[in-house]
């Protein structure tokens, strides 16, 4: 298995533009989450799904952030209109119900200028 | 609410000596705890899990219920061991981590 897989790696946007990130989690977890890593605030957990079903979105930090899970191998992350205070480094993790922990993808870091 | 501390944003210490890397929680109920380790920009990745107790690249960790805390440890420190580190914890089932803010860990040759 070729573990989480985000894209774009990296992603450079002017203000104003709208920014999808993609995730694909590992198959056969059940569990995916976005997470916002910043050197202010941390890691900061956003939303999370549970079989494709938003439980928890309410890290999500404004109405200009949305998340889908249209099925089991694949979900975004939405911001629009993005803003430079946006700009971060977005993990995508996956898990089998938290059994043996939780495997992230390698990040998306997003810069809006 | 749950919540996860690590007082030492920044910890340098020289290659061959002990480190131990603080976190405390918070949580009503019996949680997980993991420790996550991320090498310069690079994603994280699960280091050790209380569950589990044992030990990866000479590190340990062991659950303090009395004192809430899950410390990281490792007797001798090496260079490539110069990374972020977080701990996390979990309430259980399919929920989320809530992550510390993380130590960096700095090993001095």
């Amino acid at each position: 298995d070729a573990g989480v897989i985000q894209s774009p790696r990296h992603e450079v946007t002017e203000m104003g533009q709208e920014v999808t990130l993609r995730c694909k989690p590992i198959s056969g977890h059940n569990s995916l989450f976005w997470y916002r890593q910043t050197m202010m605030r941390g890691l900061e957990l956003l939303i999370y799904f549970n079989n494709n079903v938003p439980i928890d979105d309410s890290g999500m930090p404004e109405d200009r952030f949305s998340a889908k899970m249209p099925n089991a191998s694949f979900s975004t992350l939405k911001i629009q209109p993005s803003e430079p205070r946006d700009s971060a480094v977005y993990f995508c993790a996956s898990s089998l119900a938290g059994v043996n922990g939780y495997t992230f993808g390698s990040g998306t870091r997003l810069t809006v200028v | 609410a749950q919540r996860v501390t690590q007082p030492e944003k920044l910890l340098s210490v020289f290659k061959g000596a002990p480190v131990e890397l603080k976190c405390n929680y918070s949580y009503s109920g019996s949680p997980e705890l993991f420790w996550y380790v991320q090498y310069s920009r690079q994603r994280l990745q699960l280091l050790l899990r209380h569950i589990s107790r044992e030990s990866i690249k000479g590190f340990t960790a062991d659950l303090n219920k009395g004192e809430t805390s899950f410390h990281l440890k490792k007797p001798f420190a090496q260079e490539e061991d110069s990374a972020m580190y977080y701990c996390a914890l979990s309430g259980g089932g399919a929920d989320g981590l809530t992550f510390g803010k993380g130590t960096h860990l700095i090993i001095q040759p």
